[in-house]
């Protein structure tokens, strides 16, 4: 079963800030939480990771919530090339744990 | 990084043949992951195949239907036998990086079965 819960779906304009939560109410002290997202037609790609502190990359801010039970995506300005299926994990780091994707979120983005 | 070259992309097969799905990667890595994902839906893990070992099926999946190989660290199949309409799907598979930084996915088989 799925570690993680999110919502089913969001909708956001061009160019505003998109703040995409997950819930993962299990997680334990060396798992770490994973984004990826799903662009149509294509497998799914990287997007952030991190265990406890916040983390900001090119594509996206995460925001871990200090018990880690939840976490925040956060696009700063979303673009119609943001609008995809946003997912989120959790892998322990040199774990053998099966990687299981929850349904995740799909992101509309309106121009 | 890891590049992930997953072939075919799409194929259109007859019911109760099989079809095999390749998945090369540009780098050694340890662990990886065969997905499917039929339509409007996530993904759902079929097995984790390690090199030098037997692969490990999720709940659901039998290796007489999904036999995998993964004869070296950059180089896998998963045979999807005996296939019937309900197989259709989309095949991924995934490879986690040597330090588990993240995980790399091919493009996908988009598989029809008629």
């Amino acid at each position: 079963d799925a570690k993680t819960t999110q919502p089913n779906s969001m909708e956001s304009n061009e160019e505003e800030p998109v703040h995409l939560p997950c819930n993962h109410s299990t997680i334990s002290g060396t798992d770490y939480i994973h984004w990826y997202r799903q662009l149509p037609s294509q497998g799914p790609e990287y997007v952030i990771h991190g265990l406890t502190s916040n983390v900001n990359n090119r594509m996206a801010s995460l925001a871990i919530a200090e018990d880690r039970k939840s976490s925040t995506l956060i696009l700063h300005r979303a673009t119609l090339r943001d609008a995809a299926v946003y997912y989120c994990i959790l892998i322990t780091q040199g774990g053998s744990e099966k990687l299981v994707f929850g349904k995740g979120t799909k992101l509309t983005v309106n121009p | 990084s890891a590049v992930i070259s997953q072939k075919p992309s799409r194929d259109i097969c007859q019911r109760g043949t099989s079809l095999t799905i390749q998945c090369q990667v540009d780098s050694q890595v340890t662990m990886m992951f065969w997905y499917r994902q039929q339509p409007g839906q996530s993904l759902t893990l079929i097995a984790t195949a390690n090199q030098g070992s037997e692969a490990t099926y999720e709940s659901g999946f039998v290796i007489d239907k999904f036999p995998i190989s993964r004869p070296n660290l950059t180089f896998s199949t998963l045979t999807v036998s005996n296939m019937s309409p309900e197989d259709s799907s989309i095949y991924l598979c995934s490879v986690m990086g040597r330090r588990w930084e993240k995980l790399f996915f091919g493009s996908g088989t988009q598989l029809s079965v008629l």
